[in-house]
C-alpha cells in the first residue's frame, strides 16, 4: 500500500530564508500527492496537490512542490520564509478506497 | 460560516466516562472521516463513512464507535475513555465526485482523558 515518509520532524528557518520540507513516497508512482498545512489551533487545509498534469505544482502562500519520479520524492519549498509560515506540514497520498495516508508531519519554526 | 464544524473544541474527561464528539458539514459531501492526531504520528484514520448506510473501520478503531445520523452529521464515541485516547481529533469530508481524494477538515477537538 502507498505511504509517505517525511524526513525531519522539525525545521527551523530564518525569516527570508528558503523553506525545504522533504517527502518521499513508497513503491509505485502514485496518481496523486498532497501537501496539507495545519496552522496553530486550526484544522488541516490543502496547500497543493499533484495530479500527474505537471511535475512542478504551485500552491497557496508561495509554496511549490516538485514531483521527481527518479527520486520518489515530492518535496515542498518556499523561496523566502515568512513568520506566518510557522505551522505543521503534512504530506499525504491516496490509500485505496478513497482514503489518505499521512506522513508524520514536519513542524516549521520561523526565526525573526 | 465554517464548512466543517466540530463540537466540542476542547474536552477534559475522566477515565471510564463515555464521550461523544460531533461533526457537522455544510459542503454536501457524502464521505466523512474521523482521524486522531498524535505528535510524531501524523493523522491516523479511526472510522470512515461513504454514505448514511455505510460505516467502515480505519486503522485504529478499537475503543471507538461512530454514528452517521445524516449525510451532514458524523459522530465519534468513546464508550469508556482511557488516558491513551488523549489526542486531537479531526473530522474530514470529501466529495464523491472528485477523481482524487482531497479532504476538507474541521478545526479539531482536543480531548484530554485523565
Amino acid at each position: 500500500a502507498q505511504s509517505v515518509t517525511q524526513l525531519g520532524s522539525h525545521v527551523s528557518v530564518s525569516e527570508g530564508a528558503l523553506v525545504l520540507l522533504r517527502c518521499n513516497y513508497s513503491s509505485s508512482v502514485p496518481p496523486y500527492l498532497f501537501w496539507y498545512v495545519q496552522y496553530p489551533n486550526q484544522g488541516l487545509q490543502l496547500l497543493l496537490k499533484y495530479t500527474s498534469a505537471a511535475t512542478l505544482v504551485k500552491g497557496i502562500n508561495g509554496f511549490e512542490a516538485e514531483f521527481k519520479k527518479s527520486e520518489t520524492s515530492f518535496h515542498l519549498t518556499k523561496p523566502s520564509a515568512h513568520m506566518s509560515d510557522a505551522a505543521e506540514y503534512f504530506c499525504a497520498v491516496p490509500k485505496g478506497d478513497y482514503k489518505l495516508s499521512f506522513g508524520a508531519g514536519t513542524t516549521v519554526t520561523v526565526r525573526a | 460560516d465554517a464548512d466543517v464544524t466540530q463540537t466540542p473544541r476542547n474536552r477534559i474527561t475522566k477515565t471510564g466516562k463515555r464521550i461523544m464528539l460531533e461533526c457537522s458539514q455544510t459542503k454536501g459531501h457524502d464521505r466523512m472521516y474521523w482521524y486522531r492526531q498524535d505528535p510524531g504520528l501524523g493523522l491516523r484514520l479511526i472510522y470512515y463513512s461513504f454514505d448514511v448506510k455505510d460505516i467502515n473501520k480505519g486503522e485504529i478503531s478499537d475503543g471507538y464507535s461512530v454514528s452517521r445520523q445524516a449525510q451532514a452529521k458524523f459522530s465519534l464515541s468513546l464508550e469508556s475513555a482511557i488516558p491513551n485516547q488523549t489526542a486531537l481529533y479531526f473530522c474530514a469530508t470529501s466529495d464523491i465526485g472528485t477523481p482524487y481524494n482531497e479532504q476538507f477538515f474541521g478545526p479539531g477537538t482536543r480531548l484530554t482523558v485523565l
